[in-house]
């Protein structure tokens, strides 16, 4: 899938615990994104990278922080874990910017309990 | 965006045609895709429709776009098991950023035998 490993590929954890989901690309893509998925409501932006170090907050933003420190990494940290942030969280890269250039990970499933 | 909205669930005959409906409300959508997700795997983009065109085919798949009634549909013909999947909808103003990009609910298509 276009060099983009999400890790882990599936989490259960406890309410008010940190959270860290990584993604990881060979693509050396200047753009990378966070997405949640939840029944009724798509895909919804939570943060983007439009290079090392920044970043830039999308429609589901609070909640979530991110961190890209190199070209291949985007790290999403959920500080304290809620219930509402259960969901399956999709990855994606792209080296322009270009939507039609964009490629999505495998998704992680993140079970808060 | 940033309202687009799916039926949750199609199935179709092996062999027949699926019509998988979407409605947006943003008028100043330029352009609208369709996206396949197939079980654990990240979204495919299948095709994509510029505001100003009313229709695209490309083999198997048929875009329609009715402007006017913001309603865009993706036709399959020759439904195989294959296509099983979940369909999105998604539209943006522009191309120029997939933190620019918003999806609709998902379809569920069943492919029967």
């Amino acid at each position: 899938d276009a060099g983009i490993t999400q890790s882990p590929r599936h989490k259960v954890t406890e309410t008010g615990t940190p959270v860290t989901l990584r993604c990881h690309q060979t693509e050396n893509h200047r753009y990378m994104y966070w997405y949640r998925q939840d029944p009724g409501h798509g895909l919804r932006l939570i943060h983007y990278s439009y290079g090392v170090k920044d970043t830039d907050k999308g429609e589901v933003s609070d909640g979530y922080s991110v961190s890209r420190s190199k070209t291949e990494d985007f790290l999403l940290t959920l500080e304290s874990a809620t219930s509402s942030q259960t969901s399956v969280y999709f990855c994606a890269i792209s080296e322009s910017g270009v939507i039609t250039e964009a490629f999505f990970g495998q998704g992680t499933r993140l079970t808060v309990v | 965006g940033e309202d687009v909205e799916q039926s949750l669930f199609l199935s179709v005959r092996e062999g027949d045609s699926s019509v998988i409906n979407c409605t947006y409300t943003d008028s100043s959508s330029t352009y609208l895709y369709w996206y396949k997700q197939e079980p654990g795997a990240g979204l495919q983009l299948l095709t994509y429709i510029f505001s100003n065109m009313d229709m695209k085919q490309d083999q198997r798949l048929t875009v329609l776009l009715n402007k006017k009634d913001k309603h865009l549909s993706l036709r399959i013909a020759d439904t195989q098991t294959g296509d099983s999947a979940i369909y999105f909808c998604a539209e943006s103003r522009d191309q120029t950023g997939a933190n620019n990009l918003f999806f609709g609910t998902g379809t569920r298509l069943t492919v029967i035998p």
